[in-house]
């Protein structure tokens, strides 16, 4: 059963950590996104990546980063430099980075304590 | 930043009535609008994409029409049902990114 996987569903965040979020796709897709959601807000992109060993900035980048290891995984790392990480985060697919259509996982929920 | 409205942010509508709303999205540079519909505790799942001026489609009950040289794109529930109840979220592509409007949330009362 093809699909994305992000895990955990909440995540807690203490003062000046840094947290890594989970996204895995058996979808055979080179292309990989992390967006953010904020209330009343659209979906913001972080990160995007075309393919294996290769990443770009989104419009909200600063205070995380990620890393693209493997072709089935995009792991976001949000650092402390992040000041306002409480938010919901969303991984995406597509088969390119284009205009195609792109495939969703369930997100992450991300609270500081 | 693309800005991608969508309106209204909300609505609610009686089973067995039809509703639309809208998406507007620059007019230049245009690649493609897609819709998505997001259930609640679900992940968002892709319903259309579009990408010629004047292009429609239709899944079920549920249909879009695009206006590229006026930028707007409207869709529209036939006979909801309370399956339909959902955020609707329209994103504009450009190149190699999709912009997200904030959605409109969608009720459907039995």
């Amino acid at each position: 059963d093809g699909g994305i996987t992000q895990s955990p569903k909440y995540l807690f965040r203490k003062e000046g950590q840094n947290v890594t979020l989970s996204c895995e796709q058996n979808l055979n897709h080179d292309a990989m996104y992390w967006y953010r959601q904020d209330p009343g807000q659209g979906l913001r992109l972080i990160y995007y990546s075309q393919i294996v060993n290769d990443f770009q900035k989104g419009d909200i980048a600063e205070g995380y980063s990620v890393s693209r290891e493997k072709k089935e995984s995009f792991p976001l790392t949000v650092t402390s430099a992040q000041k306002n990480p409480t938010a919901f985060y969303l991984c995406a697919s597509s088969i390119q980075v284009s205009q195609e259509t792109q495939y969703f996982g369930p997100g992450t929920r991300l609270l500081v304590l | 930043i693309l800005n991608v409205e969508q309106s209204p942010q909300s609505l609610h509508v009686q089973e067995g009535d039809s509703t639309n709303f809208t998406c507007s999205f620059p007019s230049s540079n245009f690649y493609a609008l897609h819709w998505y519909r997001w259930e609640t505790a679900k992940s968002p799942e892709a319903l259309f994409v579009m990408t010629l001026n004047g292009d429609e489609k239709k899944k079920g009950r549920i249909s879009a029409t695009l206006n590229t040289k006026e930028g707007y794109s409207y869709l529209y529930i036939k006979g909801s049902q309370p399956e339909d109840s959902a955020t609707y979220l329209c994103a504009f592509s450009n190149d190699y990114k999709l912009s997200f409007g904030a959605g409109t949330t969608v009720t459907v009362r039995a």
